[in-house]
């Protein structure tokens, strides 16, 4: 069965880094991802789409401070020199054939 | 500049039906697959239903059960998603959202901003 999981929270300093892990079920290693960002009372937006040997490419307008990465069954959304404007959830969505799946979503948090 | 503007969401007693629209502008809209994707109160994105560019495939989450209908009309560049036998738990905010190819399911690219449906008695 094609599952993501996300942890539910993370959390840094203003102008820090955070590094999210989005996780592929087993059997699921190569799949492609991608990242979508859900701020307070808004709709989600596009990040990325990340691949399983870490190329990825951004949504229109979607800040160099974001970037991904990949390991194994491992998909990482990395945002460095955070800002106030990055508290939001995060989810990752993949998909297969003739079913589309989320994460649980993870909530950052800037301290 | 990519636009996709959902309507037709509101309160409807449980039973009853609803259809939503999604009205798509700044692309060709024949030429990319669609989504439905909704999100209870508080809780995380929830799959709903996909379509091809052309129409000729849809998938829907299991656990719709065949209530939900969804469709499209390339030359109005609309989608639609007709709910049938709603429930309380179908309460939530329904996002139309493109995916990046023309085949069904993959990557999705843009969000519309919702529209809420509530069903309560």
């Amino acid at each position: 069965q094609l599952v993501l999981t996300q942890s539910p929270s993370a959390s840094a300093s203003l102008g820090a880094s955070v590094k999210l892990t989005c996780t592929l079920s087993s059997g699921h290693s190569s799949y492609a991802i991608a990242w979508h960002q859900q701020q307070p009372e808004k709709g989600p937006r596009y990040l990325m789409n990340l691949n399983s040997d870490g190329s990825h490419s951004k949504g229109d307008g979607v800040p160099d401070r974001f970037t991904g990465s990949s390991s194994g069954a491992e998909r990482y959304l990395t945002i460095s020199s955070l800002q106030s404007e990055d508290e939001a959830d995060y989810y990752c969505q993949t998909w297969g054939t003739g079913i589309q799946v989320f994460g649980s979503g993870t909530k950052v948090t800037v301290l | 500049e990519v636009q996709l503007v959902e309507s037709g969401g509101g309160l409807v007693k449980p039973g009853g039906s609803l259809r939503l629209s999604c009205a798509a502008s700044g692309f060709t809209f024949s030429r990319y697959s669609m989504n439905w994707v909704r999100q209870a109160p508080g809780k995380g994105l929830e799959w709903v239903s996909s379509i091809s560019g052309t129409g000729s495939f849809f998938y829907y989450a299991d656990s719709l059960k065949g209530r939900f209908t969804i469709s499209r009309d390339n030359a109005k560049n609309s989608l639609y998603l007709q709910m049938n036998s709603l429930r309380a738990e179908d309460t939530a905010v329904y996002y139309c959202a493109r995916g990046e190819t023309s085949s069904g399911v993959d990557v999705i690219d843009y969000w519309g901003q919702g529209t809420l449906v509530t069903v309560s008695s």
